[in-house]
């Protein structure tokens, strides 16, 4: 498996602007996390798939954001409009269970620059 | 408060040395994660664990649930070591340290 697939790598768009982040979890796993990664947090969870539903969007920072995924290969995760202050790296990761005895697999993110 | 805190935020250390990243938490977990990032910026799992004590190669990584902390351990560290150190926890929810940056020089 080539693991976790994020696209694009790297996205700069103007404030305004609605932006679509990707992301193919492993085969077979059936957790899906999107992540926030900023200099100021750090790492963040925004919100967590099982099986396809999502099970936790707390995380999220505000309605300009929503995931989705409407397949177990596929998973997107939307801002609209987006705004300078969203700039950061974002991961998408997969594991087969969400606790123990488990791990999280990581995409190589995608750095989301808002000018 | 932060719900993990991590130890020491920045370290340098000459290659060959025995390095130790501590992490301690508040919360109770079923899990906890040391993840590694490298300056390229790709975050790979190092380990995950509910107890005792796991190795792989040159990284040891400990927790003792009763004092709620754990220990990543690097022996005989290398340049390419230089990374950081994150420790994760999960129970109800996923928590996060703030991240561990080591330079190990030459």
């Amino acid at each position: 498996d080539a693991g976790v697939i994020q696209s694009p790598r790297h996205e700069v768009t103007e404030m305004g602007q609605e932006v679509t982040l990707r992301c193919k979890p492993i085969s077979g796993h059936d957790y899906l996390f999107w992540y926030r990664q900023t200099m100021m947090r750090g790492l963040e969870l925004l919100i967590y798939f099982n099986n396809n539903v999502p099970i936790d969007d707390s995380g999220m920072p505000e309605d300009r954001f929503s995931a989705k995924m409407p397949n177990a290969s596929f998973s997107t995760l939307k801002i609209q409009p987006s705004e300078p202050r969203d700039s950061a790296v974002y991961f998408c990761a997969s594991s087969l269970m969400r606790h123990a005895n488990t791990e999280a697999f990581f995409g190589q993110g995608t750095r989301l620059t808002v000018v | 408060k932060n719900e993990v805190e991590q130890s020491p935020q920045n370290l340098t250390a000459q290659e060959g040395e025995f390095i130790t990243i501590n992490c301690s938490y508040s919360v109770g977990i079923s899990a906890l994660h040391w993840l590694q990032q490298h300056p390229g910026g790709g975050i790979v799992s190092l380990f995950m664990l509910s107890s005792g004590k796991k190795k792989h190669g040159r990284l040891i990584a400990t927790i003792n649930i009763q004092e709620k902390h754990s220990s990543l351990h690097i022996t005989a560290s290398h340049p390419r070591d230089s990374a950081v150190y994150i420790c994760a926890v999960t129970g109800n929810q996923f928590y996060f340290g703030t991240g561990t940056s080591l330079t190990v020089i030459p």
